[in-house]
């Protein structure tokens, strides 16, 4: 099946840097992505969408200042927290979806310190 | 709006069949899935359904209802490594996923 690789699998950072975390559709074109992060036992929450070649759009709540959302090729999504502060710590993961399918990256943790 | 129910948590036996509900209501319907997800690591694909009816795969089937906006997951023979979170989603318009909270479930021996 369709392989989606996300790096780093882990992250900590001191409060006020930024962090970039990728995505990588391995085998196949992904026009679009989706990130999600995932607090403590809760849910998976959408974040944004990411479109190659445009603008992505952002769920309501999400700053679209602090979560820059790069999607320069049909194979790399980037997100990057700026400006990351403790209550950014979570898991952050990154999808692509086929018709009958959702493939996942690994997930990033994010530990701001 | 969008919303999907999910019990929070279940306990089963090791060798028992489990059934784990979800209901929906959301503004488009492009499928639905099932992911089991341990903690810490990425959701792992467990099924798809987007007509309605019964879906069997190996240990694991999946039941969806359209009409009723309902789904189930039903694990046969469980055993300790079930024991995961399991995540009903739902495929919206955009082809994003929308999730239920999860459903915590506990395989005792």
């Amino acid at each position: 099946g369709a392989v989606v690789s996300q790096h780093p699998s882990w992250v900590i950072c001191k409060s006020g840097t930024s962090v970039k975390i990728e995505c990588r559709s391995l085998d196949f074109q992904a026009t679009t992505m989706f990130w999600y992060r995932q607090f403590p036992k809760q849910s998976l929450m959408l974040m944004a969408t990411s479109n190659e070649g445009s603008k992505a759009t952002y769920e309501q709540g999400v700053e679209k200042d602090k979560f820059l959302i790069n999607h320069a090729s049909l194979t790399l999504s980037t997100l990057t927290v700026t400006s990351a502060h403790p209550e950014d710590s979570s898991f952050y993961i990154c999808s692509a979806s086929e018709p009958a399918e959702a493939f996942f990256g690994q997930g990033t943790r994010l530990t701001v310190v | 709006g969008q919303n999907i129910d999910q019990p929070t948590e279940m306990t089963a036996t090791e060798g028992a069949i489990v059934q784990i509900n979800c209901t929906y209501q959301t503004s488009g319907f492009n499928g639905l899935f099932w992911y089991q997800q341990h903690a810490g690591e990425a959701p792992t694909f467990l099924s798809y359904n987007v007509l309605d009816g019964l879906e069997e795969k190996g240990r694991f089937s999946s039941f969806l209802s359209r009409s009723k906006g309902y789904s189930y997951l039903l694990l046969k023979e469980l055993q300790m490594k079930d024991s995961a979170s399991y995540l009903c989603a739902v495929k919206g318009s955009q082809g994003n996923l929308i999730f239920g909270k999860g459903t915590k479930l506990s395989v005792k021996p």
